[in-house]
């Protein structure tokens, strides 16, 4: 059982690139969330989908676009990748439902991403 | 919004001591609290999940307890071991399915 799984780990782009960064999850869960996580800066929700086919923005979501491929997959990509996206992003799910929140947050590894 | 807090930022205590780690939040209509730990380096793995209605939790070494009217939470680990050190993380859920992180304490136990 892998769990939540993140491609690639480490990433460097030049400013004005772009690049997705995959997350998967085989838990069947509904939930699942992209975060970036910076120096005295905590763990801050970029967008999540609180179920397939539904996407919803989070505390930080500018520069960033998600797609929720399907129930286990949920990408999120940088359109054009500035400095300021310099940062470590994890995905994360949770089996809660729209409606019916709680359950356990999961993680996965994490992916480091410089942007120079 | 919701806003939470974890104090003290970093924490370095002697091999065996018991010790608290605090966490506040702002808003009380929350769901759930989870702890996590994290390693340097490393993803978030969660040590223990308390429900609205629940009071406390236990795992191990480990007692989390909730107090939602006051909107706090503190973790407890007994007699600490190095293998402890690492940074602990409080989250809470409310309405809307969002999770609310506290910055962390991080923790050292030295030998």
């Amino acid at each position: 059982n892998a769990g939540v799984t993140q491609t690639p780990k480490f990433q460097v782009l030049k400013t004005g690139q772009s690049m997705t960064l995959q997350c998967a999850q085989d838990m069947n869960h509904n939930s699942m969330y992209w975060y970036r996580q910076d120096p005295g800066m905590g763990l801050r929700l970029i967008y999540y989908s609180a179920s397939e086919g539904t996407t919803d923005k989070g505390e930080v979501p500018n520069g960033y676009n998600v797609s929720r491929l399907n129930k286990r997959e949920f990408s999120l990509r940088l359109e054009s990748a500035a400095p300021s996206q310099t940062s470590v992003y994890f995905c994360a799910s949770s089996p809660s439902q729209r409606g019916v929140a709680g359950y356990e947050q999961y993680f996965g590894p994490g992916t480091r991403l410089t942007v120079t | 919004k919701q806003e939470v807090t974890q104090i003290p930022a970093a924490l370095s205590v002697p091999e065996g001591e018991n010790l608290v780690l605090n966490c506040s939040f702002t808003d009380s209509a929350i769901y759930n609290l989870q702890w996590f730990r994290q390693d340097p380096g490393k993803g978030l793995t969660s040590l223990l999940l308390i429900q609205s209605s629940q009071r406390e939790q236990t795992s191990g070494r480990l007692n989390a307890s909730l107090d939602k009217s006051s909107g706090r939470s503190t973790l407890y680990i007994a007699a600490s071991q190095p293998g402890d050190s690492a940074t602990y993380l409080c989250a809470v859920i409310g309405s809307g399915n969002q999770f609310y992180f506290g910055t962390g304490t991080s923790l050292t136990v030295i030998p």
